[in-house]
């Protein structure tokens, strides 16, 4: 098993330009997440998706907007980079969701430079 | 939500034990807390979580205090691999979300 997978790993934009940040798991969780991580940080939640067909804003949504694809799928979208967006982005899934028993499992990471 | 104080940073000589501290005082009766680790910029890494009862793993041992408002995590014997930032969080009940602190930054010293 891959676990949680993120693509790309690094990326560099233009203010202005728009990026779409990838996230697939494979464990069968009904839950993904969106979490950005500033240096010296910690993580801060963007978007998350309780289950498949519904998505919530998290502590930090403005400048971003996201799709669950589908059960396995989670995208992050930039729509007009700004440079206050660059950061390390973090998508992770759980099982169920709503549960206080929960695990979360972490992708390794999209570094994103925003110049 | 619950939040978590933690200190910012510690120090653990290796092979000693190391006690990271995390104060939790408006916990919830049905809240969890839970413990994740983030080695350099990897993604966190979750090591116990645990309700009222003390728990242990092959990673660690969680005690939570009788009135439940603060915890402490313990690596029975820290190595250099140990160092990393350690995140305590109160997962909240009604949501799906998870919210980190600043965490602790551990650093295990030869």
């Amino acid at each position: 098993n891959a676990g949680v997978t993120q693509t790309p790993k690094f990326q560099v934009l233009k203010t202005g330009q728009s990026m779409t940040l990838q996230c697939a798991q494979d464990m069968n969780h009904n839950s993904m997440y969106w979490y950005r991580q500033d240096p010296g940080m910690g993580l801060r939640l963007i978007y998350y998706s309780a289950s498949e067909g519904t998505t919530d804003k998290g502590e930090v949504p403005n400048g971003y907007n996201v799709s669950r694809l589908n059960k396995r799928e989670f995208s992050l979208r930039l729509e007009s980079a700004a440079p206050s967006q660059t950061s390390v982005y973090f998508c992770a899934s759980s099982l169920l969701g709503g549960l206080s028993n929960e695990k979360l499992f972490f992708g390794s990471g999209t570094q994103l430079s925003v110049l | 939500d619950a939040k978590t104080t933690q200190p910012p940073s510690m120090d653990c000589a290796e092979g000693r034990a190391a006690n990271l501290p995390c104060n939790h005082s408006t916990i919830s009766g049905n809240e969890y807390v839970y413990w994740y680790r983030q080695i350099h910029s990897q993604g966190p890494q979750y090591i116990i979580h645990g309700l009222k009862n003390n728990e242990t793993n092959e990673m660690a041992s969680l005690i939570i205090t009788e009135d439940r408002k603060s915890s402490t995590l313990i690596l029975p014997h820290a190595t250099l691999r140990d160092t990393a930032v350690y995140y305590c969080i109160v997962r909240t009940y009604t949501g799906n979300q998870f919210y980190f602190g600043t965490g602790t930054s551990l650093t295990v010293i030869p």
